[in-house]
């Protein structure tokens, strides 16, 4: 079946720094992709859709200039989380395809 | 896309089939019955979808009432690896891509 791979699958980091998040489609290509979010013990929340070569599209909350989605390629979309605080530490999870093919998930944590 | 309702917990003897229940009772025609789910710490894994009539693949079977407002995800011998958060999803289409909606899942705990 269709892999997606993330990386890196777990990142620390210091109040105020900013962390770039990949999700790469690795045998298939991809003109959309899904990156959401989830908090410990809750469900798997919708952040934005990414389209290859054009901006993505944020779901209601989601702020745009914090969460910066780049999708340059069919294979690769990332995702920064600008000057995270402690409240952004969560589980991004992204998703690739037609399918729906989803990533390992990013485990992020901000001290 | 249509809201689906699922039990929050259910225990199954591991050997045992683990019959999923999930309500859509809004569901349109062009949805689809999407099944995933969550190990701890993991990304979703897709099992199983279906348009109206059953499924079956080699991880489960899917059953999807003749009204298409329930359907039922069986995981026929179930075992310990098993143990998840089983989501149901209802999704059209919009755009190029399916969008998926998830609910609060049901915890399947597959007991030894």
């Amino acid at each position: 079946g269709a892999v997606v791979s993330q990386h890196p699958s777990r990142v620390i980091c210091k109040s105020g720094t900013s962390v770039k998040i990949e999700c790469r489609s690795l045998d298939f290509q991809a003109t959309t992709m899904f990156w959401y979010r989830q908090f410990p013990k809750q469900s798997l929340m919708l952040m934005a859709t990414s389209n290859e070569g054009s901006k993505a599209t944020y779901e209601q909350g989601v702020e745009k200039d914090k969460f910066l989605i780049n999708h340059a390629s069919l294979t690769l979309s990332t995702l920064t989380v600008t000057s995270a605080h402690p409240e952004d530490s969560s589980f991004y999870i992204c998703s690739a395809s037609f399918e729906q093919f989803f990533g390992p998930g990013t485990r992020l944590t901000v001290l | 896309d249509a809201k689906t309702t699922q039990p929050p917990s259910m225990d199954c003897a591991e050997g045992r089939a683990a019959n999923l229940p999930c309500n859509h009772s809004t569901i349109s025609g062009n949805e689809y019955v999407y099944w995933y789910r969550q190990i701890h710490s993991q990304g979703p894994q897709y099992i199983i979808h279906g348009l109206k009539n059953n499924e079956t693949n080699e991880m489960a079977s899917l059953i999807i009432t003749e009204d298409r407002k329930s359907s039922t995800l069986i995981l026929p011998h179930a075992t310990l690896r098993d143990t998840a958060v089983y989501y149901c999803i209802v999704s059209g289409m919009q755009g190029s891509a399916r969008q998926l909606t998830f609910g609060s899942g049901t915890q399947l705990t597959v007991l030894p």
